[in-house]
């Protein structure tokens, strides 16, 4: 099993270009999550999808938009991209917390996004 | 605020040595804390899942103790590998089914040396 797929691995933006990240899981898990992560700091989540057909804001969501497509695929949008939002950007997909369920998080390999 | 403070912030050791990496944290309720492993240019991977009501747990040469007292964790490493050279990220979760409940800490870079 592939896990959780993101693409691309890579890109360079210029400053109010407009860009989609996209996220698969095969592990017909429920929830996935949008995170980035920044030198000096922990992952902050931008958005989640509990479940297919829904979505939430995180902590950090500013700037960006989410599609749950499927239950496999969530897409992360940048419609203008910023400098600020230059990071390395974290798929992960989980099966709902619950008191049988810990929750456990797969992540995918990353996204590194630079704004020129 | 609900924080997870990690230390050291990086720590060099030779193969083949033990180390120990802490974390504290404010996170409150609580409902269990987790440590992952990040090698370079990957993502996240699960190392352990405690409870509240756990007090260790082993995943072969790691070894993860909580004490929700004082709302401490460490990660200890045995035997060290060059392979062990990463960074350890410290989780809490806040309450069951808050799925943006999880708060990560900035993590510790260890390098292991030959």
């Amino acid at each position: 099993n592939a896990g959780v797929t993101q693409t691309p691995k890579f890109q360079v933006l210029k400053t109010g270009q407009s860009m989609t990240l996209q996220c698969a899981q095969d592990m017909n898990h429920n929830s996935m999550y949008w995170y980035r992560q920044d030198p000096g700091m922990g992952l902050r989540l931008i958005y989640y999808s509990a479940s297919e057909g829904t979505t939430d804001k995180g902590e950090v969501p500013n700037g960006y938009n989410v599609s749950r497509l499927n239950k496999r695929e969530f897409s992360l949008r940048l419609e203008s991209a910023a400098p600020s939002q230059t990071s390395v950007y974290f798929c992960a997909s989980s099966e709902p917390p619950s008191a049988l369920n810990t929750g456990e998080l797969f992540f995918g390999e990353g996204s590194r996004l630079t704004v020129l | 605020k609900n924080q997870v403070e990690q230390s050291p912030q990086s720590l060099i050791i030779l193969e083949g040595k033990n180390c120990t990496l802490q974390c504290n944290y404010t996170v409150s309720p609580f409902s269990n804390l987790r440590w992952y492993k990040q090698d370079t240019g990957r993502g996240p991977v699960s190392l352990t899942i405690m409870t509240f009501s756990e007090n260790t747990k082993s995943n072969g040469r790691y070894t993860a103790t909580l004490d929700a007292d004082t709302k401490q964790s460490s990660l200890h490493i045995t035997a060290s590998q060059l392979s062990d050279s990463a960074s350890y990220i410290c989780v809490v979760s806040g309450p069951l089914g808050g799925y943006n409940k999880l708060i990560f800490g900035a993590g510790t870079r260890l390098a292991v040396h030959p």
